[in-house]
Parts: C-alpha cells; structure tokens; sequence
C-alpha cells in the first residue's frame, strides 16, 4: 500500500526567510510526487510533480522540492517566504505500476509565514 | 485552463434529507473523483470514476453513492445525511491514469472550490 506523511501539522516562518514543508512517502517501485497548496475557502491548487530526471523540480509561485529516494523524501522549499504563500500545503504519491494508481495525500501541513 | 465547478459553496441541510452535490469539469477528462476533507484528517476519497457510468469506492463510501451519466458531471448523493456527514467536499478531474511511463500517468488532478456542507 502506498502511504504520504507529512510530520508536521504546522510550520512557522518570518517572511523573507527560507521554508521547507516536509513529506515523506512509501510505495512500491518508483513514485509519482506532486504538491498542492489550498487557501482558504479554495480548493487544491497544483504546485509542481516529480517523475523522473532532476531530483529537484521546479514548480508555481517560485516553490521547488528536492526528490531523496535514499531517504524517500520529497521535501517542499521555497529560498524567502511571502506572506501571501500562508496556506494548507499537501504532497500526494502515485505509483505508476501495480498497487492503486489513485493518489495518496498526506493530511496537510499548514504555512503560517509572519510579517 | 481546467474549470472544476461545484454547482454550491455552502449547504445546510438536515438530518434524513437526501442531499445531491453536482461537479462539472470542461476539460474532457476521464477521471473525476469526490473527496471530503476533515481537519487533521485531510483529504479522504469517497468515490472515484474512470469513465461514464463507471465507479469505484474509495477509502469511506458508507453512506454515499455517486452518478456519472455524463462525462463532464460527477454527482455525489448523501442518501439519508447525517451530522456526521457535515465536512468539506472536494470534487476533482484528471486525465485517464495508465499504468507505467505513459505521459497521462502522471497529470495532475484539477480540483473544484469545495461544498462545505453542514447537517443539522
């Protein structure tokens, strides 16, 4: 079965500094990784995914993950945080072959980035 | 760009009533899927679709079923609500999964604004 975890239910950061929102996963063979963002009263919005190829993936809104498949991570960094990218933020895996080929999420990390 | 719409952003409804949320998509896709999202639970899938009147049970079908007579509308029915049913209800879309390196398996799901649905 596939699985997402991410640790922590809430990250703070003061704008202007670096942030990293944490997942990590478990599937079998090689995982599909994507990150969404929601905002209040939103639905999910799509960040960025990982396939193949660079282990770090550039996405929207200036984000970018780091893929570890040693430590099957797939961490979410931004290099200086904005107030406006407080938000819910949700990594989900996919397997491209065997077990369910329907996403996992995690259960949300949310992104408090103070003034 | 892909629209998802949810026909309602808010729902009051009460216990017993059969409820209808309605999910529209303009994009063609062949997978449409219905969530509910509970703080600290995140989301959990209630129903999936591949295609027209296919469906698939999730992770907490009891008390749902859903309709897809249409490709572009994916209906969630609440049979007889329950408080316990009061929640955020996502709806999303997204091109057929296939199984290994195809470029479909890997697109994205597109997601509605969500029906936060409360029962009295």
């Amino acid at each position: 079965a596939q699985s997402v975890a991410q640790p922590e239910d809430q990250v703070n950061v003061a704008e202007g500094n670096p942030l990293t929102v944490k997942c990590t996963y478990s599937v079998s063979g090689n995982p599909y990784l994507f990150w969404y963002v929601q905002y209040p009263n939103r639905g999910l919005q799509f960040l960025l995914k990982y396939i193949t190829g660079d282990n770090l993936v550039k996405g929207s809104y200036g984000f970018e993950a780091e893929f570890n498949k040693s430590q099957t991570s797939f961490h979410l960094k931004k290099p200086s945080a904005l107030v406006s990218d407080s938000a819910l933020y949700f990594c989900a895996v996919r397997a491209p072959s065997g077990g369910s080929y329907i996403p996992t999420f995690g259960r949300g990390t949310s992104l408090i980035v103070h003034p | 760009d892909v629209k998802v719409t949810q026909s309602s952003r808010y729902l009051v409804k009460r216990t017993g009533e059969k409820v209808f949320l309605e999910c529209v998509q303009d994009m063609d896709h062949e997978n449409m899927f219905w969530y509910r999202q509970d703080p600290g639970l995140g989301l959990r899938l209630i129903y999936f679709s591949y295609d027209v009147k296919m469906k698939e049970k999730g992770d907490i079908p009891e008390g749902y079923s859903v309709s897809r007579e249409k490709k572009e509308r994916f209906s969630l029915i609440l049979e007889s609500a329950s408080t316990n049913q009061t929640s955020m209800y996502l709806c999303a879309s997204s091109l057929r999964y296939s199984t290994g390196q195809s470029k479909r398996g890997y697109q994205p799901q597109h997601f509605g604004d969500g029906t936060r649905l409360s029962i009295l």
